[in-house]
């Protein structure tokens, strides 16, 4: 499968600070990339889309001003948690979509664990 | 009703058996099916994707699709210890490249 790699893979934080998370597509070119967000034991909670060139779309209940994301590149997309609290604490996740010749498919990263003390 | 469904799990098999894993969506508009196996503390990696109704195999797992029930399931044969992991159904609907996944289910695979 293609590759994604994600940058840092682990952060300890103090809270109020803020933590920037990049995201890679190494093998081809991603016009549209996913923020996942993922708590202990529970399933993959999508937090936005992010488009190359243009805004984020943000799901209903994440807060756009805190979680700032960029897709400057075809193969870049960061995430930028903003005066990060101790409940921002979890695996993030970023996955590059693909349109393909048998259909879409999305390739994910190897996730970030968030830590804020 | 969520919309995506999955066994609520834990799913424990001996070694060497097939293990079924099920799962159903809501939206009839649904085009993508896809399993993935999530190990703790990794991110998910995709093992199938499946687009048309009947069954598709790849070495051990097959992917069983039948649109019209609004369901998808994953069979993997001659499980292996290896194999215990979380397993995610995702469905990607109408709103294109968007994926809604399923609570998981958890597979444990006992020597």
């Amino acid at each position: 499968g293609a590759v994604v790699s994600q940058h840092p893979s682990w952060v300890i934080c103090k809270s109020g600070t803020s933590v920037k998370i990049e995201c890679r597509s190494l093998d081809f070119q991603a016009t549209t990339m996913f923020w996942y967000r993922q708590f202990p034991k529970q399933s993959l909670m999508l937090m936005a889309t992010s488009n190359e060139g243009s805004k984020a779309t943000y799901e209903q209940g994440v807060e756009k001003d805190k979680f700032l994301i960029n897709h400057a590149s075809l193969t870049l997309s960061t995430l930028t948690v903003t005066s990060a609290h101790p409940e921002d604490s979890s695996f993030y996740i970023c996955s590059s979509y693909r349109l393909g010749g048998g259909g879409d498919t999305q390739y994910f990263g190897p996730g970030t664990r968030l830590t804020v003390l | 009703q969520k919309e995506v469904e999955q066994n609520s799990g834990p799913l424990s098999v001996p070694e060497g058996a097939i293990a079924s894993l099920n799962c159903t969506y809501s939206d009839r508009g649904s085009q993508s099916f896809f399993w993935y196996r999530q190990y703790s503390g990794k991110s998910p990696e995709l093992i199938m994707f499946i687009y048309s109704n009947g069954d598709k195999e790849d070495g051990r797992f097959t992917a069983q699709l039948n649109k019209a029930s609004q369901y998808v399931s994953l069979l993997i044969r001659d499980s292996q210890p290896s194999d215990s992991a979380t397993y995610l159904c995702a469905v990607v609907g109408t709103n294109a490249g968007k994926s809604t996944f399923g609570d998981g289910t958890t597979l444990t695979v006992k020597p």
